[in-house]
């Protein structure tokens, strides 16, 4: 059965440091992957999805980049965090087939004080 | 660009009494639509989709319907329990590749 692990779950940073939030997803290949935030109370809002290795779309200007050094890794990361880089981040993969059945990983709960 | 919203930010209904949760969108080439389910502090589940051939599609104790003359869709849930109380996503799946998600409806069942 496929599993998607995303760590780590609880994150404070201060504001300026880094980032780096993994992804990975075991007993599929070649998924779609996908970064997406979530501010309190709101939407998922997607910030970067990708079909292949190396392969990056990016949905939102913004301080965040990601990278996917292997097909089932997918890694999110920023040089210096902002104070509304804070949310719950949620990584999800798919089949590359013609479905929109994501399934989620549990967050990654980010705080920039 | 495509956009995908819902009507109502919260919605309370009584155990044992039918939801109905509505969602609008913009892109008219929008064709495969989806509903999630999150629950507090975890990842949203996928509930049930529709495609734009069907206006119609049920699952267990939930109904999606879809009028794309209006581009609505809803997601109608039978004999709420309390385990339904949850935030309740619209998706546009647009491409076969990117998922985009309305602001979602905070559904809460009154025992």
């Amino acid at each position: 059965s496929q599993t998607i692990h995303q760590w780590p779950a609880t994150l404070v940073q201060p504001v300026g440091s880094p980032l780096s939030l993994e992804c990975t997803v075991e007993g599929t290949s070649n998924p779609n992957l996908y970064w997406y935030r979530q501010a309190a109370g709101r939407g998922l809002q997607l910030l970067f999805y990708s079909v292949g290795i190396g392969q990056i779309s990016s949905e939102v200007p913004q301080n965040l980049s990601a990278s996917r050094p292997q097909d089932r890794q997918f890694i999110l990361s920023s040089k210096k965090l902002l104070l509304s880089d804070s949310g719950f981040y949620l990584c999800a993969w798919t089949r590359t087939v013609n479905t929109g059945e994501l399934f989620f990983g549990e967050g990654s709960r980010l705080t920039v004080l | 660009g495509e956009s995908v919203g819902l009507h109502l930010p919260t919605l309370s209904v009584q155990e044992g009494d039918n939801s109905i949760i509505n969602c609008a969108y913009s892109n008219s080439a929008s064709d495969y639509f989806i509903w999630y389910k999150q629950e507090s502090g975890k990842g949203p589940q996928f509930i049930i989709d529709i495609r734009s051939n069907m206006d119609k599609r049920q699952g267990q104790r939930v109904t999606v319907l879809l009028n794309k003359t209006v581009k609505h869709l809803s997601l109608q849930i039978a004999a709420t329990q309390p385990g339904d109380s949850a935030v309740y996503f619209c998706a546009d799946f647009f491409g076969n590749e990117k998922l985009t998600f309305g602001t979602g409806t905070r559904l809460t069942i009154i025992p």
